[in-house]
């Protein structure tokens, strides 16, 4: 059964960093395209960034140079490592992948909150 | 950036009608002939679920009431007979180009 799980949320200051995780099983996370989005609080959705064919990303402007995609295959673990985050960068996060559709999100993770204010 | 814009942004159907949802992109999304446009739906308090992928292919379990269909830059979802568990709100996607990037949502009510 293909399933996501985010882990790594909470209130973090502006300035600060922080980790996201995203679990998976049934499936390896090297072999498929892997996004990030997040949700602001009562806002639409937001692509955040992607992984792709290996070691392949691509960000958001409004995370580029501040946030990285990166993996862990013995963990089958997708991360988002985010840093100097902002007040504007509190949202839900959501990992997703293109499991058996091409083009599109067909599995997504529950979504692990991160609140940036002191 | 491809600008994704969904109208309306609100509708109110009575169950058992249909409803019918836009999604207007601001670049041709078709490549070799397919287009990365997905439809999604999220309930309050739950990740978003794909509904259909490259325009108007529909994801497993997915009923067959709901169906894509559109050309390189004009998109339609449409639900034939609109059921109380439809509510929520819809997203377009588009996966052709990077940033990938979301419609504003539509709310169903």
């Amino acid at each position: 059964e293909v399933q996501l799980v985010e882990s790594g949320g909470g209130l973090i200051q502006p300035g600060g960093s922080l980790r996201l995780s995203c679990a998976a099983s049934g499936f390896a996370v090297s072999r498929k395209y892997m996004i990030w989005a997040r949700q602001a609080p009562g806002e639409g959705l937001e692509w955040v960034s992607v992984l792709y064919s290996g070691d392949k990303t691509d960000y958001a402007d409004s995370v580029k140079g501040r946030f990285t995609v990166s993996r862990d295959d013995s963990e089958n673990t997708l991360f988002l490592q985010m840093n100097s985050l902002r007040p504007e960068d509190t949202a839900t996060y959501y990992c997703a992948t293109s499991y058996i559709t091409p083009g599109g999100f067909d599995y997504w993770g529950q979504g692990a909150l991160v609140t940036v204010s002191s | 950036d491809i600008v994704m814009t969904q109208t309306p942004l609100s509708s109110r159907v009575t169950p058992g009608q249909p409803a019918s949802i836009s999604c207007r992109s601001s670049q041709n999304l078709i490549y070799s002939g397919i287009a990365d446009l997905s439809w999604l739906h999220q309930r309050p308090g739950q990740p978003p679920r794909l509904l259909i992928y490259r325009i108007s292919d529909r994801f497993s379990g997915v009923p067959d009431r709901f169906s894509g269909s559109g050309t390189g830059t004009e998109f339609t979802l449409k639900i034939s007979r609109v059921e109380a568990e439809d509510a929520g709100v819809y997203y377009c996607m588009q996966a052709a180009h990077f940033p990938y990037t979301f419609g504003q949502g539509t709310k169903l009510e």
